[in-house]
């Protein structure tokens, strides 16, 4: 059960593009189509954005997408707001009932 | 509107035990596999256990197996984690979440400290 593997921090401008990934091993984020993605603002719970690599819950906006190539999963913000900076995390199902999250990226907005 | 409260979090001696008590509403809380998720303070997210929506499977992370139990009361709408043989590595925010393996509905949290 070791952690995903999040790259600590990204930052973007407001309006441009940020990307961050999440890479893992075959025997989770490779495995199955079962990466979540979560957004987390201090001190409050984190929040679904992103289920099953690329499906968002109803009520987060499209400038919130997912992607997966292989081992490594993506979760791209379009249009940088200020009110994303946060924390984000990725979790991947991995095998006999058993959940993984990733570090944490902490997104800052320029 | 969907509502997970925690409560049962608090100061704890190292080897002492905590039950942790989940109050769900505003959803059909026994149709939900549900999870515990904890977070220590200043870092990230770990997975701590799941439980099936009959509560007749249940799952654990390596780091508590054999010293915690998830159980549910889907009568009461509750979800509970015993913690027993408690280490100061247990110090977190311990989060209720709804649904697996995505979390759709989290908790506020509750927070448990063990230390002497």
């Amino acid at each position: 059960q070791s952690a995903l593997t999040q790259p600590p921090s990204a930052s973007g401008s407001p309006g441009q593009s940020v990307t961050i990934s999440c890479t893992g091993t075959s025997s989770d984020v490779g495995g199955y189509n079962y990466v979540s993605w979560y957004q987390q603002h201090p001190g409050k719970a984190p929040k679904l954005i992103i289920y099953e690599v690329s499906k968002r819950p109803s009520g987060v906006p499209d400038r919130f997408s997912g992607s997966k190539s292989g081992n490594t999963a993506s979760l791209t913000v379009s249009g940088l707001q200020p009110e994303d900076e946060a924390d984000f995390y990725c979790s991947s199902y991995a095998g006999n009932s058993n959940l993984v999250f990733g570090g944490g990226t902490k997104v800052t907005v320029l | 509107e969907v509502q997970l409260v925690e409560s049962g979090g608090g100061l704890v001696q190292p080897g002492g035990s905590l039950r942790l008590s989940c109050a769900a509403s505003g959803f059909i809380f026994s149709n939900f596999w549900m999870q515990w998720v904890r977070q220590a303070p200043g870092k990230g997210l770990v997975w701590v256990s799941r439980i099936n929506s009959p509560g007749t499977s249940t799952t654990y992370a390596d780091s508590v197996k054999g010293r915690f139990t998830i159980s549910r009361d889907n009568a009461k709408n509750t979800l509970y984690l015993q913690m027993n043989s408690l280490r100061a590595e247990d110090t977190a925010m311990y989060y209720c979440v709804g649904g697996w393996p995505q979390g759709n509905y989290w908790g506020q949290g509750t927070l448990v400290t063990v230390s002497s």
